[in-house]
Parts: C-alpha cells; structure tokens; sequence
C-alpha cells in the first residue's frame, strides 16, 4: 500500500520567515496530494492540495510543488505569522475510481512561529 | 452550510464494551469517509461509504463497523473495546468520493478504561 513519509516533525521559524514541509510517497499510482492543518483541538482543515498533472499551486502565501518523477510534494508558507502554528499533514490518494478518500497521511510537521 | 457534525464529542469506555459513533455529512455530500487519529499511529483510514454502500475499507479488524443510511449519515461502530481504541474519529465528508477533498468534522474522542 502507499507509503507517505513527511519532514520535520517540528519546525520552529520566526515571524515573517518562510516554512517548508517536504513528504515522499511510493505508489506511484498516487495522483492526488492534499494538505491539512489542525490546530489544537481542532478539526484538520484543507488548506490547499495539488493533483498530479499541475507542478505547483499556489494560494496566497501558501504554495506546494510536486516532483512526480521523485515522488515529493512540498508546502511553502511564506510571511509567517503566529496563526500559522498548528500541525500540518501532507496526504495521498489515488483519485477517481472511488478511492480518492482513502487518504494515506503523512506523520504531521508542528509549525511554530515566534515572535 | 452547516458543516460535518459528530456526536458524541467525547465518550469514555471500559473494555469490552461497545460504542456506536454518529456523522451527519455536508447537506448535498454523498460520501462518508471515517478516520482514526492517535498519537503513536497519525491518522489512518478506517472506510467509506457511498451511497449506503462500503466502497473502500483501511487495515482495521472486524470489530470496527460502520453503515450508512440513505439521507447519507454514518455511523461506525467498535465492538468489544480495547485500551488500543482511545483515539479521536473523525469523520470526513466529499460530494462524491471522486475528487479527494475532504471535509473533516470536529471528532469523536474516545477514552477506553
């Protein structure tokens, strides 16, 4: 079955630095890659995802590129500020055929910004 | 829109028992997808269902069930708890299943004693 491998685990950036979260998968069947953030005690939230025919999406000031050939997908927050703490879960599914909800995740990254 | 709503939000359990987890999906969302999250294992796939039908199934033992009805709300099922089985579930909502974006609710946290 899939295998998603995300790092760090931790990430501690100041205010207004850029954050980077790197995950490799290894299905290569895998074709859709979504990213969660779940604050504390709080639902995991969709914050942008990437499919498998775009290189990079970008939302503001959240971006992530995916390198199919390597297998690796990777969020870039720039501008941090303090509401970005949280943990972040990359993802994989294969889309369509009625298995794209079965998302294999990531091991989550805890982002802190600081003052 | 109201979004994905669980109940109960929390529940606590001895062994042995078991423990019946309801969701109401987004009004229109057909799919109903259900997820464990633990410390020590992350957040792992537990099924889902579409049109009351089991499309999918995650690496869980038997003694974890669901259904669903035909206004699309789940519930999922443990039988004979064990201590392993404190987590949070949660349940995530999708217009069809196809596209792959979820729509997480608040969770379920469960305490086996």
């Amino acid at each position: 079955g899939e295998n998603v491998e995300q790092h760090p685990s931790t990430l501690s950036v100041q205010e207004g630095d850029s954050a980077v979260i790197k995950c490799t998968y290894s299905d290569s069947a895998s074709n859709y890659f979504p990213w969660y953030k779940q604050e504390l005690g709080k639902r995991p939230q969709l914050i942008i995802d990437i499919r498998s025919n775009v290189g990079e999406k970008k939302d503001q000031r959240i971006a992530v590129t995916l390198n199919k050939t390597a297998k690796h997908f990777s969020l870039h927050i720039t501008e941090t500020q303090p509401e970005d703490s949280a943990v972040y879960f990359c993802a994989a599914s294969r889309g369509g055929g009625g298995t794209a909800s079965k998302l294999t995740f990531g091991t989550g990254t805890r982002l802190q910004v600081t003052l | 829109k109201a979004g994905v709503t669980q109940t109960p939000r929390y529940l606590i359990k001895t062994r042995g028992q078991q423990v019946t987890l309801s969701c109401s999906p987004i009004s229109g969302h057909r799919s109903v997808s259900w997820y464990q999250q633990t410390p020590g294992q992350g957040l792992q796939f537990l099924f889902e269902y579409f049109s009351e039908t089991q499309r999918n199934k995650g690496n869980f033992p038997g003694r974890f069930s669901g259904r669903q009805f035909s206004n699309s709300r789940s519930e999922m099922n443990v039988s004979t708890l064990e201590l392993g089985d404190s987590a949070l579930y949660l349940c995530a909502s999708s217009l069809n299943g196809l596209t792959g974006e979820l729509f997480f609710g608040e969770g379920s946290r469960l305490t086996v004693l």
